[in-house]
C-alpha cells in the first residue's frame, strides 16, 4: 500500500441499507478526514479524526458515523442510507492535526443510493 | 456565513496563460490552498499561501491578498494535461478547510 486506499471504488445501494466505506493510509499520518463531493458544491467535511481514538463532527455529519481504532484505518458508516447520500466520498489524511497541513486524498468511492 | 467563490468554468488555449480567481469570506483565516483535480480522480495539492504575495512553483504561481480576501492561481505555458478542476480552500479559525466548488479549466489546442 502506498498512500491512501479506499474501498469499494463504487457501490449501488438500496435505501435503508447499512454501508461502511473503508479508508486505510500507510503514511502514519495523525489526522484523517471524510469528505463528500457533489456537483456544483465544494468538498464538505463529514467527520474528522485528529488522532487515533478521537473523532469530531464536520459540516455535514448527520446520517454518518466514524471510528478511529488505530492510526491507519478510518471507516465511514451510513447506518441507513438515503438517496441524498448519493455522492463521491473522499478520505484524506494529513501529518498534523490542529494546524493547517497539506491533505492527501484517497481515490474516492462513488456511492449511489436508490 | 462562510463562502468561497470561484468561476465555474474557464477556457484557455494551449501555450497561453490563465488566471483563476478565488474570493473568500470566512470566520478567521489560517492559510489558503489550491488543489488540482482531474476528472474522476482525487484532488492533489498545488500550493499554499499564508502571507500576502506571490508564491511561484514552476509553471504555477499563487497570489494572496488577505486584506481583500482574494487569491489567484496563475498557470503559464498551458498544456493539455492542465485540463482539470482547480479547487480553492481556506483554513478557518478552527483550522478546518472551507472549499470552493472549483473552477473547471478547459484547454483547447
Amino acid at each position: 500500500i502506498a498512500g491512501i486506499t479506499q474501498a469499494p471504488t463504487s457501490q449501488i445501494l438500496a435505501a435503508g441499507r447499512r454501508m461502511t466505506l473503508r479508508c486505510t493510509q500507510d503514511m502514519r499520518h495523525n489526522a484523517m478526514y471524510w469528505y463528500r463531493q457533489d456537483l456544483g458544491l465544494g468538498l464538505r467535511l463529514i467527520h474528522y479524526s485528529n488522532t487515533a481514538g478521537t473523532t469530531g463532527k464536520g459540516e455535514v455529519p448527520d446520517g454518518y458515523s466514524v471510528s478511529r481504532a488505530n492510526t491507519d484505518d478510518f471507516p465511514l458508516t451510513l447506518a441507513s442510507a438515503v438517496p441524498s447520500q448519493t455522492s463521491v466520498y473522499f478520505c484524506a489524511s494529513s501529518v498534523r492535526a490542529g494546524d493547517l497541513d497539506t491533505q492527501y486524498f484517497g481515490p474516492g468511492t462513488r456511492l449511489t443510493v436508490l | 456565513g462562510q463562502n468561497i467563490d470561484q468561476p465555474t468554468e474557464m477556457t484557455a488555449t494551449e501555450g497561453a496563460i490563465v488566471q483563476i480567481n478565488c474570493t473568500y469570506q470566512t470566520s478567521g483565516f489560517n492559510g489558503l490552498f489550491w488543489y488540482q483535480q482531474h476528472a474522476g480522480e482525487a484532488p492533489t495539492f498545488l500550493s499554499y499561501n499564508v502571507l500576502d504575495g506571490l508564491e511561484e512553483k514552476g509553471r504555477f504561481s499563487s497570489f494572496l491578498s488577505r486584506s481583500k480576501g482574494y487569491s489567484y492561481l496563475l498557470l503559464k505555458e498551458l498544456q493539455m494535461k492542465d485540463s482539470a478542476s482547480y479547487l480553492c480552500a481556506v483554513g478557518d479559525s478552527n483550522y478546518q478547510l472551507i472549499w470552493g466548488a472549483g473552477t473547471k479549466l478547459i484547454i483547447k489546442p
